[in-house]
């Protein structure tokens, strides 16, 4: 039973593409999360939706978008791919947004490589 | 703003116990979150912490020093599968209603035979 899943894991694409992740979690939980990992394994936040409802939105390049059809998914697409987003992406949840915890369940993750 | 300090690296030998440490600084505080992140794997949560004092989980413990604005996480009898980065991470209360992680920038443990 896989918690939260994301497609596709690899992402290998040619800079000016325009790619999506998708991403679905089957915890019944409230809030997702979008983070960017980059090469130095620095974790930062992008995104976070809450019950369909963006409450997060970093200083990220508009070329990236996230959309939240219903609480259980969470899909990323980036426009006109540049060689700088090559990264692992993950999608996240939470039960809440205040789970005092702190504690989120992250999906396998998705390496984009930009070339 | 928030910011935390971890050390980059650690090494240790099997079946030995090693202390990974964690500074912050926040301009409030809710609590210490560590996570473990395997190479090519997702972070996932180990701990959390939001009294002071030390946490036991199996293996691994937690501890937090509110007034030192530091944590560590200790890791007994250490296994050749501990191998991996561990995160620190702590509420952003600049966003305090949106469940705001920032996280450190990672331990990177190798245990050796």
């Amino acid at each position: 039973d896989t918690a939260v899943s994301q497609t596709p894991k690899y992402l290998v694409t040619q800079m000016g593409n325009d790619k999506s992740i998708k991403c679905e979690q089957n915890l019944g939980h409230d809030t997702m999360y979008w983070y960017k990992q980059d090469s130095k394994k620095f974790l930062k936040i992008m995104f976070s939706y809450n019950n369909k409802e963006l409450i997060i939105n970093e200083t990220v390049p508009n070329r990236f978008s996230p959309k939240s059809p219903d609480k259980a998914h969470l899909n990323l697409h980036i426009n006109s791919l540049e060689l700088g987003d090559s990264a692992v992406y993950f999608c996240a949840s939470s039960q809440e947004v205040w789970d005092p915890t702190g504690e989120q369940y992250f999906g396998p993750g998705t390496r984009l490589t930009v070339t | 703003g928030q910011s935390l300090e971890q050390p980059s690296e650690v090494t240790a030998v099997e079946g030995a116990i090693v202390q990974i440490n964690c500074t912050y600084q926040t301009s409030g505080f809710y609590g210490l979150s560590w996570y473990q992140q395997h190479d090519g794997g997702a972070p996932t949560f180990l701990s959390y912490n939001a009294l002071d004092g030390l946490e036991e989980t199996g293996r691994f413990s937690s501890f937090l020093s509110r007034s030192d604005s530091y944590g560590y996480l200790l890791l007994q009898e250490l296994q050749m599968k501990d191998s991996a980065s561990y995160f620190c991470a702590v509420r952003d209360l600049g966003s305090s209603n949106t469940g705001k992680l920032i996280f450190g920038q990672g331990t990177t443990l190798q245990v050796k035979p």
